[in-house]
């Protein structure tokens, strides 16, 4: 299994400039959500998806767009890059429960983006 | 939601076993607590999950008192590779309602030869 796979691992865009994250799993989970990462700040959830179809605002979702048209497929969309969206992108997935009744989120290895 | 407050940073030594606290005085009923394992360059690995009293994985236990307003972690006999940053999370796990995992700083832990 690929698990949660995040395409590119690193991007450098100039200001103004779109451009999306791709974010795919294949464990056929329901929830995925998308996360940033700045130094001293723990992960900001952005947008997150509780199945094909349905979206919802996380805690930081201005400037940023997603859709899930697929059970598989969660991509990240920069309207107009700013420099504040300078950060480390991580794509997460979770199922309902596994077999120990846990919900573990399994995360992607991150997109560093840069934007100048 | 509730807000969770954990050590910014602790420092260890091969061998030693180290418990990492997390307060959470807002918990609601419903909430579960998990821990998550950050190493530099990747994202963060689910360690464990518990609602009460004690849990145990190979990896680590979680002790969680009665009233569940804050948690352990203890990991055993820590080595080099431990060194990462932990993190609590509280919430309700997803359910088909609206759910919103948050990670705060977290702690970031640096185990010494």
């Amino acid at each position: 299994n690929a698990g949660v796979t995040q395409t590119p691992k690193f991007q450098v865009l100039k200001t103004g400039q779109s451009m999306t994250l791709q974010c795919a799993q294949d464990m056929n989970h329901e929830y995925m959500s998308w996360y940033r990462q700045d130094p001293g700040m723990g992960l900001r959830l952005i947008h997150y998806s509780v199945g094909a179809g349905i979206t919802d605002q996380g805690e930081v979702p201005n400037g940023y767009n997603v859709s899930r048209s697929t059970t598989e497929d969660f991509p990240l969309r920069l309207l107009s890059a700013a420099p504040s969206q300078t950060s480390v992108y991580f794509c997460a997935s979770s199922s309902r429960y596994d077999r120990l009744g846990h919900q573990p989120q399994h995360f992607g290895d991150g997109t560093r983006l840069s934007i100048l | 939601l509730a807000k969770t407050t954990q050590p910014i940073s602790m420092d260890s030594y091969e061998g030693q076993e180290v418990n990492i606290t997390c307060s959470h005085n807002n918990i609601a009923t419903n909430d579960y607590i998990t821990w998550y394992q950050q190493f530099p360059s990747q994202g963060p690995r689910f360690i464990i999950q518990g609602y009460k009293t004690k849990v145990t994985n190979e990896v680590a236990s979680l002790f969680i008192p009665a009233d569940r307003k804050s948690s352990t972690l203890s990991l055993p006999r820590v080595s080099l590779s431990d060194t990462a940053v932990y993190y609590c999370l509280v919430g309700v796990p997803p359910s088909g309602g609206s759910y919103i995992p948050t990670f705060g700083r977290g702690t970031s832990l640096i185990v010494h030869p």
